[in-house]
């Protein structure tokens, strides 16, 4: 399977600051990359899908110009908060998705470590 | 639109025993469901795969069912063991909707 880092694993900062958050796919060249949150206790959310090229598809609900999508290279993207408040600390997480109906595992999602956002 | 449930209470069962978890779906008719293990503070980890033309599959001590009659996939662990003890979610096919998760815990 598709092994899958995020930078940082933590990070706390300040009401009205912006994070950015970093998603790479270290062996497997991704043109899709989906970012989830999750707060505790919940399921995952699907946010957003991130296209290597484009622009991203965002989930109904998820704002656009808040949470910033760029997905550059086949093994980069990032997710950027921007203007963030405390209601936005939460577990966020990437994917990406690997695998095809030939290889016995269509649209297996390989999930990085996740990201915690607190903001205080 | 879809809608997915498991179990929201934990599920506490002895070493050695083994642990089933529920996962069911409304509104839908998913190709294939998937099984994931999320451990605290971490990302799921891909577990099992069955399509809706099987009935059942099976990994080590793992076991997936899928009834698509009744909109229900069962999760087994047989001959659990404390390591095993996480939170399991299931999710369906393409839509990227997952369940909350059913957290096990396993006693030794």
């Amino acid at each position: 399977g598709a092994v899958v880092s995020q930078h940082p694993s933590r990070v706390i900062c300040k009401s009205g600051t912006s994070v950015k958050i970093e998603c790479r796919s270290l062996d497997f060249q991704a043109t899709t990359m989906f970012w989830y949150r999750q707060f505790p206790k919940q399921s995952l959310m699907l946010m957003a899908t991130s296209n290597e090229g484009s622009k991203a598809t965002y989930e109904q609900g998820v704002e656009k110009d808040k949470f910033l999508i760029n997905h550059a290279s086949l093994t980069l993207s990032t997710l950027t908060v921007t203007s963030a408040h405390p209601e936005d600390s939460s577990f966020y997480i990437c994917s990406v998705m690997a695998g095809g109906d030939t290889a016995g595992v269509a649209d297996t999602q390989y999930f990085g470590p996740g990201t915690r956002l607190t903001v205080l | 639109s879809q809608k997915i449930e498991q179990n929201s209470e934990a599920l506490n069962i002895q070493e050695g025993k083994t642990a089933t978890l529920t996962c069911n779906y409304t509104n839908y008719s998913p190709a294939y469901l998937q099984w994931y293990r999320q451990d605290p503070g971490r990302g799921p980890v891909f577990l099992l795969l069955i399509r809706e033309n099987e009935k059942e599959k099976r990994k080590e001590r793992l076991k997936v069912t899928f009834d698509t009659t009744l909109k229900q996939s069962l999760f087994h662990i047989t001959a659990s063991q404390p390591a095993d003890s996480a939170t399991y979610l299931c999710a369906l096919d393409m839509r990227r909707s997952f369940g909350s998760g059913t957290k096990l815990n396993v006693k030794p």
